[in-house]
């Protein structure tokens, strides 16, 4: 009974192609986001979604676009990856907006060669 | 700038030793702190803290917040070797989230 799933867990590919990164959770959650964690364990919060809607957007490339089907759901499409785009890549979920505990995904390891 | 600072970055102490790690912060519109254990996958929550002077504890862990010193502390007592993790505290603030970049804590058997 995963709770926040992603996948892949690994993703190995050559700069210049486009990746996708699923998230899906069945904690009936209505809010979702990824973060960036890099080498050094920084980890840094790239989008969030309330019920399909965005509300955090930070700076970040425009080669990165999620997308939000449902409210389970959150994908992040990558174009162009370069080798900076080498982390690893949470998606979490919580209650709601605001204060809320968030509860992480397994992670994606995406290595760009 | 918004910004959460931890430290130490790293502290490796003994088996039974009592450790306490550092969160400070600033931000505008603060409206939680959050405490995260990572270890080698995904980071798993400890606590949430809203007011000050109020101690959260689970186990051998506890923390509190000072929000007129802008600070939190992690307290952990006796210390196993299964607490050897990442430990990442996390402020919300309006619209924003941010982590600081975590004091890594290793425990020698």
């Amino acid at each position: 009974d995963t709770a926040v799933s992603q996948t892949p867990k690994y993703l190995v590919t050559q700069m210049g192609n486009d990746k996708s990164i699923k998230c899906e959770q069945n904690l009936g959650h209505d809010t979702m986001y990824w973060y960036k964690q890099d080498s050094k364990k920084f980890l840094k919060i790239m989008f969030s979604y309330n019920n399909k809607e965005l509300i955090i957007n930070e700076t970040v490339p425009n080669r990165f676009s999620p997308k939000s089907p449902d409210k389970a759901h959150l994908n992040l499409h990558i174009n162009s990856l370069e080798l900076g785009d080498s982390a690893v890549y949470f998606c979490a979920s919580s209650q709601g907006i605001g204060s809320y505990e968030q509860y992480f995904g397994p992670g994606t390891r995406l290595t760009v060669t | 700038e918004d910004k959460v600072v931890q430290s130490p970055l790293s502290l490796v102490v003994h088996e039974g030793d009592t450790v306490t790690l550092n969160c400070s912060y600033e931000v505008t519109n603060f409206r939680s702190l959050l405490w995260y254990k990572q270890e080698k996958k995904a980071p798993t929550f400890l606590f949430m803290l809203t007011s000050s002077g109020i101690e959260k504890k689970s186990g051998r862990l506890s923390s509190i917040l000072d929000k007129k010193e802008l600070f939190s502390i992690l307290n952990i007592t006796a210390t196993q070797t299964g607490d050897s993790a990442v430990y990442l505290c996390a402020v919300y603030a309006e619209w924003k989230i941010i982590f600081g970049k975590g004091t890594r804590l290793h425990i020698l058997p």
